[in-house]
């Protein structure tokens, strides 16, 4: 069965301490690894879309990168306001256009 | 521009009974997929909906049914609730064809007693 695993599943940093959060897929090949972030009580938003390994996205604090069976989103410098829960999710091959997202990493930055 | 517009935001139903949920997409969307996203959990895929048929189906049993009007708004049926399908149903939109950037509504949160 096609996976989507994130750790660590909870993270509580000071404000200004830089770290990353990964995500790993089981399938070799993808369409797509995409990365949203989730406030309570709303729905997720999306942040970034990466399709081959060595691609790179960047907006803000947040930075994301894709190997061939893994993914990081590297938070730099993080303010509370990125506190949040961050998901990711994939598409795989053969046509569906469903996404598989993982259970998500809940972030919390501390001022 | 409004964005995904979700309804009801919450409501309370017992086992048995049948529910629907409605959803109007982003302007310029054509593509409405519905996601049950339980307590702690990621969304998982119900069912995408484009040109008033449903494209794709997740694993799902036939008590989620659904339905794309001409406007492109959609509703998610369950018939025959069960306890486990207390969730936060969301909507998401796209343009049909887009890989991955959907644009997701604030959900319907619906509890089963």
């Amino acid at each position: 069965e096609d996976q989507v695993t994130q750790s660590p599943e909870a993270l509580r940093l000071q404000e200004g301490e830089s770290s990353s959060l990964n995500c790993s897929y089981t399938v070799s090949g993808l369409r797509g690894l995409f990365w949203y972030r989730q406030d309570p009580g709303k729905g997720p938003e999306f942040l970034f879309t990466l399709y081959s390994a060595g691609e790179e996205k960047e907006k803000e604090r947040l930075k994301a990168t894709l190997t061939k069976k893994e993914s990081f989103l590297h938070i730099t410098a993080p303010k509370p306001e990125d506190s949040a829960t961050y998901l990711c999710a994939v598409q795989y091959p053969g046509g569906a256009d469903g996404l598989t997202f993982g259970k998500g990493t809940h972030l919390i930055i501390q001022p | 521009d409004a964005g995904v517009t979700q309804s009801p935001t919450h409501l309370i139903k017992t086992r048995g009974q049948q529910v629907t949920l409605r959803c109007s997409p982003k302007s310029g969307h054509d593509t409405v997929s519905w996601y049950q996203q339980a307590l702690g959990q990621g969304p998982q895929f119900i069912f995408q909906y484009y040109e008033e048929e449903e494209r794709q189906r997740g694993n799902f049993p036939d008590r989620f049914s659904g339905h794309q009007f001409p406007n492109y708004s959609s509703e998610l049926n369950v018939n025959a609730l069960l306890l486990g399908d207390s969730a936060l149903y969301l909507c998401a939109s796209s343009l049909f064809g887009t890989i991955g950037e959907l644009f997701f509504g604030e959900g319907s949160r619906l509890t089963v007693l």
